[in-house]
């Protein structure tokens, strides 16, 4: 059973596209943070959300932590083909140094 | 200019050989971490050390063994390779505070056969 479960496991869209990922647990977290993962290479962070409800914007992504922190969505706008990539989405609790990693979201956006 | 670096990249090797991948960061952080990605792109936790003191260790056979000479260096040990070995290991670095944002290495597939 995973800790935190991501939605859609696999998305594959058209360029110029909306989407939206979901990262959703039972478990509170003190803060979570999303990471892309390009292939040949490592995660790498893109956010961190640490106040229920909070909304963060990176460019065309729309990162928000749910108000009882607990989920998580990412929302992207007008996908370009350089999105393209494993989405993950990573919990800490308290003051645990140990991240737990969600299932994981594969995007492809095609040309 | 590399942040965390991993070697080797690639290591294919016959079952029952003993292998070891070696990690090195160079952000001055104080905890480093392996983790084991499956075929699914599953990322899980194996170990961390904090200032060279193993802080983390999951259920994971005892086979695996990690080492960190210093608050830079964290090498995985592997003894008696099985198949089912086989996968992306990723070593990672992070500065704990209390967002705990990890800086992971290029990965290392290890391939047994």
């Amino acid at each position: 059973t995973q800790l935190l479960e991501q939605s859609p496991q696999f998305l594959s869209i058209q360029e110029g596209e909306n989407l939206t990922v979901y990262c959703n647990s039972s478990s509170v977290f003190s803060s979570l943070q999303w990471y892309r993962q390009e292939p040949g290479e490592g995660p790498v962070l893109l956010v961190t959300v640490v106040t229920g409800g909070e909304v963060k914007k990176l460019k065309r992504l729309t990162f928000q932590f749910g108000d009882a922190r607990k989920d998580s969505s990412l929302h992207i706008t007008a996908a370009q083909p350089g999105d393209t990539g494993l989405y993950l989405c990573a919990g800490a609790r308290g003051s645990a140094r140990q991240l737990t990693f969600g299932s994981g979201t594969q995007l492809t956006v095609l040309p | 200019d590399t942040a965390v670096s991993q070697t080797p990249k690639y290591l294919v090797t016959q079952m029952g050989n003993d292998k070891s991948i070696k990690c090195e960061q160079n952000l001055g952080h104080d905890t480093m971490y392996w983790y084991k990605q499956d075929s699914k792109k599953f990322l899980k936790i194996m170990f961390s050390y904090n200032n060279k003191e193993l802080i983390i260790n999951e259920t994971v056979p005892n086979r695996f063994s990690p080492k960190s000479p210093d608050k830079a260096h964290l090498n995985l040990h592997i003894n008696s390779l099985e198949l089912g070995d086989s996968a992306v290991y990723f070593c990672a670095s992070s500065q704990v505070a209390s967002t705990n944002t990890q800086y992971f290495g290029p990965g290392t597939r290890l391939t047994v056969l």
